[in-house]
């Protein structure tokens, strides 16, 4: 499974652009990219997948360069609630269809006023 | 529509004890994954079931047993308590072949004292 590295904490204010990068040097041909999002005392929760070039939805967009080798998450103009440690994943789908999730430390972000 | 129910949500327990947690999918989901989140720290994969057999097991102990039922809710059990046993303990729902597809419940708090 590849390993992923990415910022232990980041700090931001209400109304900017956050933007995350995760390093996967490792990542297969086969992987894609997941990144949850995860506030205290509660579960993760899927923010956005990717296997390339750019990914959006309604809270986040997934930049993935041609080598795949590394991934940014950003968050658009960010707000109070928006404080939270934030993973990112990768992964395939095995043989078989029985996968799990690895999760790694994450990435604590702090949005202040 | 529910999502992932865990009960209880808190719990203390005495070294030596045995604890069972249980989780309730969301609906529509036939897999149940168990992860374990110790504080400040990613969440660990445990063990995820599959038509109630055990499919892929994490780097745990056998103190850590689990079931899933017919109607796929399932139960982790713990025998033999650790003070390091002190989490909070995770169940995520899915649907075979599917990665992007997690729900995490709330959590269990365990607290072993």
């Amino acid at each position: 499974l590849a390993k992923t590295t990415q910022p232990i904490s980041m700090d931001s204010y209400e109304g900017q652009e956050v933007n995350i990068t995760c390093s996967h040097n490792n990542i297969a041909t086969n992987d894609y990219i997941t990144w949850y999002q995860q506030f205290p005392s509660q579960g993760p929760r899927f923010i956005i997948q990717g296997y390339k070039t750019k990914v959006k939805n309604e809270v986040a967009s997934l930049f993935i360069p041609a080598d795949r080798k590394s991934s940014t998450l950003s968050l658009p103009r960010v707000s109070l609630s928006d404080t939270a440690v934030y993973y990112c994943l990768v992964g395939r789908v095995f043989s078989g269809g029985y996968n799990k999730l690895i999760f790694g430390a994450g990435t604590r972000l702090a949005v202040h006023p | 529509d529910a999502g992932v129910t865990q009960s209880p949500t808190h719990l203390i327990k005495t070294r030596g004890q045995q604890v069972t947690l249980r989780c309730s999918p969301k609906s529509g989901h036939d897999t149940v994954s168990w992860y374990q989140q110790a504080l400040g720290q990613g969440p660990q994969f445990i063990f995820q079931y599959y038509e109630e057999e055990e499919r892929q097991r994490g780097n745990f102990p056998d103190r850590f047993s689990g079931h899933q039922f017919p109607n796929y809710s399932s139960e982790l059990n713990v025998n033999a308590l650790l003070l390091g046993d002190s989490a909070l303990y995770l169940c995520a729902s899915s649907l075979r072949d599917r990665e992007y597809g997690y729900t995490f419940g709330s959590g269990t708090r365990l607290t072993v004292v």
